[in-house]
C-alpha cells in the first residue's frame, strides 16, 4: 500500500517557468514532509521541509504548500533551471516514531532551454 | 549539512559471492541508520533500520539472513548481501538521522551493485 502519492510521474518545463508536483497521504499521524533531489546514481539530498503547523515555506526558488485539510502537499520550483532537471521524491514520517520515511513514487523532471 | 558516506560507489561481482557495503556518518554520529534499495526509475524501498548496538530492523519481504546489517558504532553500518544473485543487482543507499537535528535523514551517495 503506497502511504504516499505522488504526482505527475514525468514533467516538462521550459526554462524560467513554473514546475509543480504534488503528494497526497493518508494517515494523519504524519508530522514531517520532506522533499528530496536525486540526481541520476546519487543519493537524494534533502531540497526543503514542512511540518503540519503551517501552510507554506520559501526557501530561495523552492516553496512547499501544505494543506493539512486535504491532506496534501505539493513543491513549487519558481523560475525552473536546466540545472533543476532531476527526480524529486516526497516523503512523510512521524516524529518520534523511529523516523521511518514513506517515499512517494518520485516525479521526473525536465527542464528544457 | 551533515555528510554521509557510502564505499564502494560501484562493485561487480559474482553469482554466489557476498559483498560487503559500508555507510558512514563523517561529522555527526547516528544511532540509527537506514538502508534502502532502488530500482532504475523507482522510488527508495526501506530495506532495514540499523540500530547502534541492536539488531536490525526489517521491513516485511526483505530477507535478513541474505542482507546482514551491523551496526559496530555510532559512525558505521555496514550491510552484506550474501550469496548474491544477478536479482539482488540494484542500487543501494543508506541514509542517517541526525539525533539533534529534528527529524532530518541524510542520504549516502548509493553503492550500484552489479551481480553477474
Amino acid at each position: 500500500q503506497q502511504q504516499v502519492k505522488q504526482s505527475p510521474q514525468s514533467l516538462i518545463v521550459q526554462k524560467g517557468g513554473i514546475s509543480i508536483i504534488n503528494c497526497a497521504y493518508e494517515n494523519t499521524a504524519f508530522d514531517y514532509f520532506p522533499w528530496y533531489q536525486q540526481f541520476p546514481g546519487k543519493g537524494p539530498a534533502l531540497l526543503i521541509a514542512i511540518r503540519p503547523d503551517v501552510s507554506e515555506k520559501k526557501e530561495g526558488r523552492f516553496t512547499i504548500s501544505f494543506n493539512k485539510s486535504a491532506k496534501q502537499f505539493s513543491l513549487h520550483i519558481m523560475d525552473s533551471q536546466p540545472g533543476d532537471s532531476a527526480t524529486y521524491f516526497c516523503a512523510a514520517s512521524i516524529v518520534n516514531t523511529g523516523n521511518q520515511f514513506y517515499f512517494g513514487t518520485g516525479t521526473s523532471l525536465t527542464v528544457i532551454p | 549539512g551533515a555528510v554521509v558516506s557510502q564505499h564502494p560507489s560501484r562493485v561487480i561481482c559474482k553469482s554466489g559471492t557476498s559483498v560487503k557495503i559500508e555507510c558512514r556518518s563523517l561529522d555527526f554520529q547516528a544511532t540509527t541508520m537506514f538502508w534502502y534499495r532502488q530500482f532504475p526509475k523507482q522510488s527508495l524501498m526501506l530495506m532495514a533500520t540499523s540500530n547502534e548496538g541492536s539488531k536490525a530492523t526489517y521491513e516485511q519481504g526483505v530477507e535478513k539472513d541474505k542482507f546482514l546489517i551491523n551496526h559496530a558504532s555510532l559512525t558505521l553500518s555496514t550491510l552484506t548481501v550474501t550469496s548474491a544473485h544477478p536479482e539482488d543487482s540494484s542500487f543501494y543507499i543508506c541514509s542517517a538521522r541526525v539525533p539533534s537535528g529534528g527529524n532530518e535523514q541524510f542520504f549516502g551517495p548509493g553503492t550500484r551493485l552489479t551481480v553477474l
